[in-house]
């Protein structure tokens, strides 16, 4: 089982740029979640995607966009990047979106850097 | 809403010491609270979960928590401290009875250093 999977691990943008992150969750999970967590800071909840449409979503602007695919795999899109959005971005993965204390597995993360 | 505060963002200990590390949950139902722990560049792994069953909930590598309604509290501790222990250990809450997902709201953490 290889577990959450997350692609690039580590990117560099320029601001005003557009970044796609990718996760791939845990087999047999079809939940995704995305956080954001800043340098020496708690993950932020961006929002959760189940059945390919976004069921949660945190304080976060509409620059911050995904997409859940059939496969259940998941996609972040950030436009207009700012020098705040530099961070490490997790994905989470966990099953059945109803079932609220159902454990939420990680991925490595991808950390962004804007410059 | 649900929150969690983490008092004391940096705890240091001596190997072989009891580890505790402080977690305070706010949350109008009662709550699912969990720890975990992140190692340098890497993601989140879980060490335990409270989901309202026995109050005192034993997790991997000797750790265990304990929640208390009366304190709000879900505090974190290992009996002796080893060297590999020296991570950040994160205080995360779902507020339960939501049947709407698993929104998990973290503390901002709590860096553990153990030293010899």
């Amino acid at each position: 089982d290889a577990g959450v999977t997350q692609s690039p691990t580590h990117l560099i943008k320029t601001r005003g740029q557009q970044v796609t992150l990718r996760c791939s969750p845990k087999s047999g999970h079809d939940t995704v979640s995305w956080y954001q967590q800043a340098l020496g800071q708690g993950p932020q909840f961006i929002f959760q995607y189940y059945e390919e449409e976004e069921r949660q979503r945190g304080n976060f602007p509409d620059r911050f966009s995904g997409h859940q695919f059939p496969n259940y795999s998941s996609e972040l899109n950030v436009n207009a990047l700012l020098l705040g959005d530099s961070a490490l971005y997790l994905c989470a993965s966990s099953f059945l979106v109803r079932a609220t204390n159902t454990e939420a597995f990680f991925g490595q993360g991808t950390r962004l850097t804007v410059v | 809403a649900q929150s969690v505060t983490q008092l004391g963002s940096h705890v240091s200990v001596s190997e072989g010491a009891l580890v505790l590390l402080r977690c305070n949950y706010s949350s109008s139902v009662p709550p699912y609270l969990f720890w975990y722990v992140q190692y340098p560049n890497q993601g989140l792994q879980l060490l335990l979960k409270y989901t309202s069953a026995a109050t005192l909930v034993k997790g991997i590598n000797g750790f265990e928590a304990e929640f208390k309604k009366s304190e709000t509290s879900f505090h974190l501790t290992k009996p002796s401290a080893h060297m590999s222990d020296a991570a950040e250990y994160f205080c995360a809450v779902i507020a339960g009875g939501t049947g709407g997902g698993n929104k998990l709201t973290f503390g901002t953490g709590t860096q553990l250093k153990v030293e010899l």
